[in-house]
């Protein structure tokens, strides 16, 4: 069975200081790893994700996730944060067998503060 | 242009009663899916259809019950509501169950049981 874990329930950070959310996952075989960001009262939004190749994957509004295969970690950054960025962040990993299950994490709440 | 759209936004209503979700994508993908996130903000699939046929049935009451007339729709259909289906249900779609493209997620649908 697939799994994934978000150990941080919020991260709280300083606008324009660093930001890193925290994701571990477990699957047969090679994974398929995502993050979603989900603003209030909306659906979840597509930030990036990792197939294969390059470790470190670029996504969109500046956030970049740095796959780790040895630490089963795909840790989710952006070298300055915005308020705009608060929000509620989901990890997923899908497994290679087929089938299009996505395995959510709980989610961590980002709070970026002036 | 809303690629994932859902009807209703809120839905409240009574205990015992019966009552639909609809869901409409206009991306052309080939899967679609519901989700079920609780007040925890846990997110878990429920259903999956690809092409209109189910292709995921996860373990949820026999009172849901999906139909997807063609791959641009599926809607869900609840029986006899209870106090525990009080959550959000989002709808989703992607290009196919093998592919590597992320899941589109519509806003919700905010079911209230009283």
């Amino acid at each position: 069975a697939q799994s994934v874990a978000q150990p941080e329930d919020q991260v709280n950070v300083a606008e324009g200081n660093p930001l890193t959310v925290k994701c571990t996952y477990s699957v047969s075989g090679n994974p398929y790893l995502f993050w979603y960001v989900q603003y209030p009262n909306r659906g979840l939004q597509f930030l990036l994700k990792y197939i294969t190749g390059d470790n470190l994957v670029k996504g969109s509004y500046g956030f970049e996730a740095e796959f780790n295969k040895s630490q089963t970690s795909f840790h989710l950054k952006k070298p300055s944060a915005l308020v705009s960025d608060s929000a509620l962040y989901f990890c997923a990993v899908r497994g290679p067998g087929g089938g299009n299950k996505l395995t959510f994490g709980t989610g961590t709440q980002l709070k970026v503060e002036l | 242009d809303t690629a994932v759209s859902q009807t209703p936004k809120y839905l409240v209503t009574q205990m015992g009663n019966d009552k639909s979700i609809k869901c409409e994508q206009n991306l052309g993908h080939d899967t679609m899916y519901w989700y079920k996130q609780d007040s925890k903000k846990f997110l878990k699939i429920m259903f999956s259809y690809n092409n209109k046929e189910l292709i995921i049935n996860e373990t949820v009451p026999n009172r849901f019950s999906p139909k997807s007339p063609d791959k641009a729709h599926l809607n869900l259909h609840i029986n006899s509501l209870e106090l525990g289906d009080s959550a959000v249900y989002f709808c989703a779609s992607s290009v196919g169950t093998n592919s590597n493209q992320p899941q589109h997620f519509g806003d919700g649908t905010r079911l209230s049981i009283l």
